[in-house]
């Protein structure tokens, strides 16, 4: 169980359009979603925090009108990168927390790496 | 505010010898802390998490941490490693209340040799 599906794995995009990552709680429903970016060889860096049917907290830093995040259900986070730009490329991994888990355990998507050309 | 130090940013080590991987912590609230693996190009799979009760917790793989309070450190150990093992480890401590907001290391790359 606790199982977090992420797509695309891979995305390639010209530099100024735009890319949208899902991120969906397969057999559970996340009341929170996180979103995290990871540079080569270094921890995550958490971007935002999702929370369903309201806006997006983000982090310090982190552009809200360049990393749009909508999470319009229990089971469905998404996050797209707009006008994407060289700098951008990164790999992007979300998670959730169970509505009914207490304990903070973050189950994690597979991630997406983003390349932007 | 809460903080996590992982010591080691890469430790080598040979095939079935044991290894230990360091995190220290600290926080000024009551918190829940885990250790989570990430194999390249893939997210994080929890491997243990300590939230209560006896301090040695043991987790998927092999492996196993021991919460101590006195030096708020929670390092992660296996008795014998496997080429497999090789990934990069993540502590992480949580607050156990208001919200959650999950803090990493900076992360430990585990190398197995044969």
């Amino acid at each position: 169980g606790a199982v977090v599906s992420q797509h695309p794995s891979w995305v390639i995009c010209k530099s100024g359009t735009s890319v949208k990552i899902e991120c969906r709680s397969l057999d559970f429903q996340a009341t929170t979603m996180f979103w995290y970016r990871q540079f080569p060889k270094q921890s995550l860096m958490l971007m935002a925090t999702s929370n369903e049917g309201s806006k997006a907290t983000y982090e310090q830093g982190v552009e809200k009108d360049k990393f749009l995040i909508n999470h319009a259900s229990l089971t469905l986070s998404t996050l797209t990168v707009t006008s994407a730009h060289p700098e951008d490329s990164s790999f992007y991994i979300c998670s959730a927390r169970s509505r009914i888990e207490n304990t903070g355990e973050l189950f994690f998507g597979e991630g997406s790496r983003l390349t932007v050309l | 505010a809460q903080s996590v130090t992982q010591l080691d940013s890469q430790v080598p080590v040979f095939e079935e010898a044991p290894v230990e991987l360091r995190c220290n912590y600290s926080s000024s609230v009551s918190v829940y802390l885990f250790w989570y693996v990430q194999y390249p190009n893939q997210g994080l799979q929890l491997l243990l998490k300590y939230l209560s009760g006896s301090t040695l917790v043991k987790g998927i793989n092999g492996f196993e941490a021991e919460f101590n309070k006195s030096q708020t450190s929670f390092h992660l150990r296996k008795p014998s490693v496997h080429i497999s093992d090789t990934a990069e480890y993540f502590c992480a401590v949580s607050r156990t209340t208001g919200g959650f907001k999950t803090i990493f290391g900076a992360g430990t790359r585990l190398f197995v040799k044969a």
